[in-house]
Parts: C-alpha cells; sequence; structure tokens
C-alpha cells in the first residue's frame, strides 16, 4: 500500500493551460509539502502545510496554487503553464514540527510543457 | 542561497570500493541529518538519517560521519555495489520545520 501517491504519473500539455497533481498520504502525518526538481535534480520546496494550514510559501509566482482539504491530502493546481514550469514534482509528508521526523516523497510527477 | 553544500556532484566507483559524499552547513539550527536515495523515477527514499548528538551512525554498508565543530557530514557506502547507482542527497533539518536540500551527487557503481 504506497505511503504517499500523486496522481498523474506524467502530464504533457500546452502552454497557457492549467492542470493540478493530486496528492493523498496514508501514514498520518500532519505535514505535506509540495518540492520541485529541476533538469539538474536540484530539490526546492514550494510549499508546506500543517494540519491543512500554509506554513511555508518559498517564492513560487502565484501561479502555483497548493490546497488542502483535509491533513492527508495536498493537491497542486497551476495556472496559465509556462516552459519553464517543465519539472518533476514531488508531494511529501512528515510528521511535522517534530524533530527527528523525515520526509517521506511520493514517485513524483513529470510535467512537460510544450 | 545554498543552505546544504554537498559534493562531489557526480562519483564513479569500482564494485567493492567506497563510495564518499560529503556535505556542510553553516546554520547551527540545524539538528537532523537525513541522507535520501533516488533511483530513476522514483521519489527520495530515506537511506539513513544522524542527530547532532552523535559522531557517527552505521546501517550496514552505509555510514553517516558527522563533525559538529566543521559543521560538515558525509556518507560511506563501504563495499559499494552496482545496485546502489543512483543520486544521493543530503538534507538538514531545523526540528522538522523545513528541510534544506544539497545539489545531489549521482552514484555510479562499475562492476
Amino acid at each position: 500500500d504506497t505511503a504517499v501517491s500523486q496522481t498523474p504519473k506524467y502530464l504533457v500539455t500546452q502552454m497557457g493551460n492549467d492542470k493540478s497533481i493530486k496528492c493523498e498520504q496514508n501514514l498520518g502525518h500532519d505535514t505535506m509539502y509540495w518540492y520541485k526538481q529541476d533538469s539538474k535534480k536540484f530539490l526546492k520546496i514550494m510549499f508546506s502545510y500543517n494540519n491543512k494550514e500554509l506554513i511555508i510559501n518559498e517564492t513560487v509566482p502565484n501561479r502555483f496554487s497548493p490546497k488542502s482539504p483535509d491533513k492527508a491530502h495536498l493537491n497542486l493546481h497551476i495556472n496559465s503553464l509556462e516552459l519553464g514550469d517543465s519539472a518533476v514534482y514531488f508531494c511529501a509528508s512528515s510528521q511535522g514540527q517534530t524533530v527527528y521526523s523525515p520526509l517521506h516523497f511520493g514517485n513524483g510527477t513529470r510535467l512537460t510543457v510544450t | 542561497q545554498q543552505q546544504v553544500k554537498q559534493s562531489p556532484q557526480s562519483l564513479i566507483v569500482q564494485k567493492g570500493g567506497i563510495s564518499i559524499i560529503n556535505c556542510a552547513y553553516e546554520n547551527t539550527a540545524f539538528d537532523y541529518f537525513p541522507w535520501y536515495q533516488q533511483f530513476p523515477g522514483k521519489g527520495p527514499a530515506l537511506l539513513i538519517a544522524i542527530r547532532p548528538d552523535v559522531s557517527e551512525k552505521k546501517e550496514g554498508r552505509f555510514t553517516i560521519s558527522f563533525n559538529k565543530s566543521a559543521k560538515q557530514f558525509s556518507l560511506h557506502i563501504m563495499d559499494s555495489q552496482p545496485g546502489d547507482s543512483a543520486t544521493y542527497f543530503c538534507a538538514a533539518s531545523n526540528s522538522g520545520n523545513q528541510f534544506y536540500f544539497g545539489t545531489g551527487t549521482s552514484l555510479t557503481v562499475i562492476p
């Protein structure tokens, strides 16, 4: 049973479109994250939610909007997609503001904008 | 600003050899240092982690060495195997609030 699952695995779309990525975790964690991994494999945090409350919002274009309906789900909606948005997006979860609680990642969504 | 610096960017090791990846940080508030292993098409997976109150942690062939005064930590993979070929990320966290990742090391183990 997958701990952190995200859908879809692949997403190919054209510039200007709007798309969403869904994430669910069954670990009972209270904190969820979105990370972006670029072509050089650098992992950059985008957002973090703790119990449905936004706690980290890095410098990300406001075309990106996270939504957390409950603490087990964190979705990412992207408006007006641009070529530079092409990357792999990872959802992750942890036991939040608890020391020594590692991140658990999903398997990623590869977004390609053409 | 890169909170955690990682080197080398890539590493090629013969089967049976020792792979060593180094990381350094500046923020003394960091109190948890995990290493992640990522295979192509997969998400990073926790490999091993250390707290700053110990200088070394070993799990099987994987060892973390931690030098608090130098603000450096490293991953040693003993008896490296082709199946260890992956990208490795070090990370640092401040009380679980946020994780900062190194830039990754692509390890290739040659049979």
